[in-house]
């Protein structure tokens, strides 16, 4: 079992929509969760990045964690043709060493059709 | 604004030659890292450096190297490129001590292994 699953899509929705993207986590050590946009042929560039469970919001992108059930989602309000790209999620452990490991969801491909 | 800059975005080499991919980052960063994306597996983590001079395995390093010398740069060696080493090749960096703040990635080298 991955520690990090994410369903890879392709999601296709019309523009304007609310999309909701969701990875769950298995390792409850995770302690902080990010999520970053890759565009085609491109590297990924960071979206959000949240340490506690709740809503964090940044213009048309919320990002929620739920630590209890392990669940992080990502919502992008009034979806544009320019969101289409692949999200990842991304969760963070802090090791024994004290150094930190990202572990990165597979990430899910997204369209927004005009 | 961040900018790490990978020196090749297209690379073809062939089996046995010894491969070497080269980052850079302007933003006097502590921690560099090299992770491999491929479909269906995500991004994992070759090697990562928390200073100069100082390496750490990942999750994948067999068949690989790196080497950081300086501060802002970081390569990753492959000793004798095999076919499975065909892949979408990322750099990334961070500040803040062992890592606790968010990466920012460089937009990738695919290297073709024939």
């Amino acid at each position: 079992q991955k520690e990090v699953e994410q369903d890879p899509g392709p999601l296709s929705v019309p523009e304007g929509a609310i999309v909701s993207l969701n990875c769950t986590y298995s390792n409850s050590a995770f302690q902080y969760f990010m999520w970053y946009r890759q565009y085609s042929r491109k590297g990924p560039e960071l979206l959000m990045y949240t340490y506690s469970s709740g809503n964090k919001e940044d213009g048309r992108f919320t990002a929620q964690v739920d630590k209890s059930s392990k669940y992080i989602s990502l919502f992008i309000r009034d979806s544009q043709p320019s969101d289409s790209a692949t999200y990842l999620c991304a969760s963070r452990l802090i090791l024994t060493g004290g150094g930190n490991k990202l572990t990165f969801g597979t990430g899910t491909q997204l369209k927004v059709e005009l | 604004d961040v900018k790490v800059t990978q020196s090749s975005r297209y690379l073809v080499k062939r089996t046995g030659e010894k491969v070497f991919l080269e980052c850079v980052q302007d933003m006097d960063h502590e921690n560099m890292f090299w992770y491999r994306q491929d479909p269906g597996l995500g991004l994992r983590l070759i090697y990562f450096s928390y200073d100069v001079k100082m390496k750490e395995k990942g999750d994948i390093p067999e068949g690989y190297s790196v080497s950081r010398e300086k501060k802002e740069r970081f390569s990753l060696i492959l000793e004798s490129a095999s076919t499975n080493q065909t892949s979408m090749y990322l750099c990334a960096s961070s500040w803040g001590a062992r890592n606790n703040q968010p990466q920012h990635f460089g937009d990738g080298t695919r290297l073709s292994i024939l």
